[in-house]
């Protein structure tokens, strides 16, 4: 059980375009998701906590009108990157905690390269 | 963000010795603590999870956790090459939310 997926795993787009990254939660519902962001070898920054029915919590330093996050059903959660540029490449993951406990399981994660 | 430090650099260990991992955190109010394994490329996987001061050990894995010391630390036994990952200790802060430490690469040496 907790499996994570995300789609896509990777996505190549031109600059000044948006990208939607989807991630689910397959076998239980996640009343909470986290949006990840990771540079080559740095760290996971917490980008977003997004529940579902209300809106996105975001990290101090994160644009929210560049990073829309919207978290429809107890298993979707979805972030746009909005009109991104080749600063935005990166390593993006998107992570659910099951009701049951405190961990979070990550899902697979996405690479956007921005030309 | 809360602080959590893992400073050691790339730990070489031979197959089949122990690998030992340390990690400090500075938010005295954390409960919960992760490791995760992530290989070049790819995701974060639980490995083990700890809330209670002491041991707890899952097949060759052992966490330990001392709350007084803010210090959370695994032990890998018998190390396999699969091992050979990067190890992120995660502390858990306000409203669910984990603080990552930038990891420790560890290479078991075949």
């Amino acid at each position: 059980g907790a499996v994570v997926s995300q789609h896509p795993s990777w996505v190549i787009c031109k600059s000044g375009t948006s990208v939607k990254i989807e991630c689910r939660s397959l076998d239980f519902q996640a009343t909470t998701m986290f949006w990840y962001r990771q540079f080559p070898k740095q760290s996971l920054m917490l980008m977003a906590t997004s529940n579902e029915g209300s809106k996105a919590t975001y990290e101090q330093g994160v644009e929210k009108d560049k990073f829309l996050i919207n978290h429809a059903s107890l298993t979707l959660s979805t972030l746009t990157v909005t009109s991104a540029h080749p600063e935005d490449s990166s390593f993006y993951i998107c992570s659910a905690r099951p009701p049951w406990g405190y961990e979070q399981f990550f899902g697979p994660g996405t690479r956007l390269t921005v030309l | 963000q809360k602080e959590v430090e893992q400073n050691s650099g790339p730990l070489s260990v031979p197959e089949g010795a122990i690998a030992s991992l340390n990690c400090t955190y500075s938010d005295r109010g954390s409960q919960s603590f992760f490791w995760y394994r992530q290989y070049s490329g790819k995701s974060p996987e639980l490995i083990m999870f700890i809330y209670s001061n002491g041991d707890k050990e899952d097949g060759r894995f052992t966490a330990q956790l001392n709350k007084a010391s803010q210090y959370v630390s695994l032990l890998i036994r018998d190390s396999q090459p699969s091992d050979s990952a990067t190890y992120l200790c995660a502390v858990s802060y306000g409203n669910n939310r984990l603080a990552f430490g930038k990891g420790n690469q560890v290479v078991v040496i075949p």
